[in-house]
């Protein structure tokens, strides 16, 4: 049973980068027929999907988010992880890290417990 | 981007109601429509996928139903446990896509 977890600072400046880390456990992240996925959600909003990793390193990003987002994988350490730059106060979200499947339809599950993270001077 | 709209966003029921969420894509998404429950605090949790296949452990009386554009997330017989909120979400293509949410209420 694959199980997610996020690891990161709770407290950002704005202008400066966050950067959170998500280990798998369970499984490999190398497993061919998953993709592991960013999910955000402000509080008390919905929630918008940042982007996703393959482990051969291969990434989709959000337009929304492309400019400023670096997702990134270490399979050596099963984890991967999250860069977003220049931030504000707008991306004070929970971010939470999720499995999806290469095939078609798929879906995320898991999902990591989620860590909140407070862009605040 | 394919828009997911969601109605209502908030309902009022009492244990033992049938609950029906709706949930509507701006253009045709097949069936690859996936149901998330959310409660306070915790991560969303995937209850339905593909439109109608159900995930492993979620009790019968949830069901989905859809293709095209409208889909329908029914809860039977509400629990007190199934106060929550409910999300749908768009897999058929990039950017991936939810719906604003429908929080469940307690009459």
């Amino acid at each position: 049973q694959v199980q997610l977890q996020e690891s990161g600072p709770g407290l950002v400046k704005p202008s400066q980068t966050l950067s959170i880390t998500c280990t798998v456990s369970g499984g490999s992240i190398s497993n061919s027929e998953y993709y592991w996925s960013w999910i955000r959600q402000p509080p008390g909003k919905g929630l918008e999907w940042i982007g996703y990793i393959y482990y051969s390193g291969d990434t989709y990003y959000n337009p929304s988010l492309k400019s400023r987002v670096t997702i990134s994988v270490d399979t050596s350490k099963n984890q991967f992880s999250l860069k977003l730059n220049s931030v504000t106060a707008a991306d004070t979200a929970v971010y939470y890290c999720a499995k999806g499947f290469t095939s078609s339809p798929d879906w995320f599950d898991p999902w990591g417990q989620g860590t909140l993270v407070t862009v605040s001077s | 981007d394919i828009q997911m709209t969601q109605s209502p966003s908030s309902l009022s029921a009492s244990v033992g109601d049938r609950v029906t969420i709706t949930c509507r894509a701006s253009q045709s998404i097949n069936i690859y429509l996936n149901w998330y429950q959310q409660k306070p605090g915790k991560a969303p949790k995937l209850l339905i996928y593909a439109a109608s296949s159900f995930q492993s452990g979620v009790p019968s009386r949830f069901s989905g139903s859809g293709s095209g554009t409208d889909f329908t997330l029914t809860i039977s017989s509400l629990q007190p446990e199934d106060f929550a909120t409910y999300y749908c979400q768009q897999s058929y293509s990039t950017p991936y896509t939810f719906g604003q949410g429908t929080k469940l209420e307690i009459k």
